[in-house]
């Protein structure tokens, strides 16, 4: 079947703009996570989002960042005032009430210039 | 506080060699996921194994297999006779249990080269 699909693949965007990142999960999976992995560095996690319950924003690195879910459909991931330190691959992942793994899209590079 | 560790950054090898690369946790939950996703040139990660804390069996799938030894709190992947193929980013990671088991929580990978 599908997978986590994200878009887009590539965004180059000025500092100081605002970006919207989009992930649609596969079907039926309730949960969803953002992620961001800068340049040779592992995952570092942002938000988590549980079928009907309150996201879990711990990860997000300032109030910059925030993300919706609708349902157990698509979220989308704002970044406002794009900084240099922003540039990053930001990867979206779902995954089933069982198993428990979580399914990787092929993530969104933001460069910001 | 939960915390990976993959010491080893970077790891060069010649085909068919074996290879193992280390991973070593923290956590203070009892029970907990480990997981281990390979990330190949292209970027995308891939899932490789689940393991539950309760479940100290080691598992091998064809080439692969892996170590769980909760007594060092390691979980250790090993590739027998590596192939090109294998070159990547090896990743290993550790969650909370169950349903509402949070974020995965990553080592920084280990970077695996693997030469004809």
């Amino acid at each position: 079947g599908a997978g986590v699909s994200q878009s887009p693949s590539n965004k180059v965007t000025e500092k100081g703009k605002d970006v919207e990142l989009r992930c649609d999960p596969i079907s039926g999976h309730t949960a969803l996570y953002w992620y961001r992995q800068r340049l040779g560095q592992g995952l570092e996690f942002l938000i988590y989002f549980q079928g009907n319950s309150a996201p879990d924003k711990s990860g997000l690195p300032s109030d910059r960042f925030s993300a919706e879910r609708t349902g157990e459909s698509v979220s989308t991931l704002t970044i406002q005032r794009t900084q240099q330190e922003d540039s990053a691959v930001y990867l979206c992942a779902s995954r089933a009430a069982f198993p428990y793994e979580q399914y990787f899209g092929p993530g969104t590079r933001l460069t910001v210039t | 506080a939960q915390k990976v560790t993959q010491a080893q950054t970077e790891i060069s090898v010649v085909e068919k060699e074996d290879v193992t690369l280390d991973c070593v946790y923290e956590t203070r939950d009892t029970t907990y996921y480990l997981f281990w996703y390979k990330q190949p040139p292209s970027g995308e990660l891939v899932f490789l194994i689940r393991r539950n804390s309760f479940d100290e069996q080691n598992e091998i799938s064809g080439r692969y297999s892996w170590n769980f030894q909760k007594s060092t709190s390691s979980f250790n992947f090993t590739i027998t006779a590596s192939q090109v193929v294998d070159s990547a980013v090896y990743f290993c990671a550790l969650s909370g249990y169950g349903g509402s088991q949070g974020n995965l929580i990553f080592g920084k990978g280990t970077k695996l080269s693997v030469k004809p």
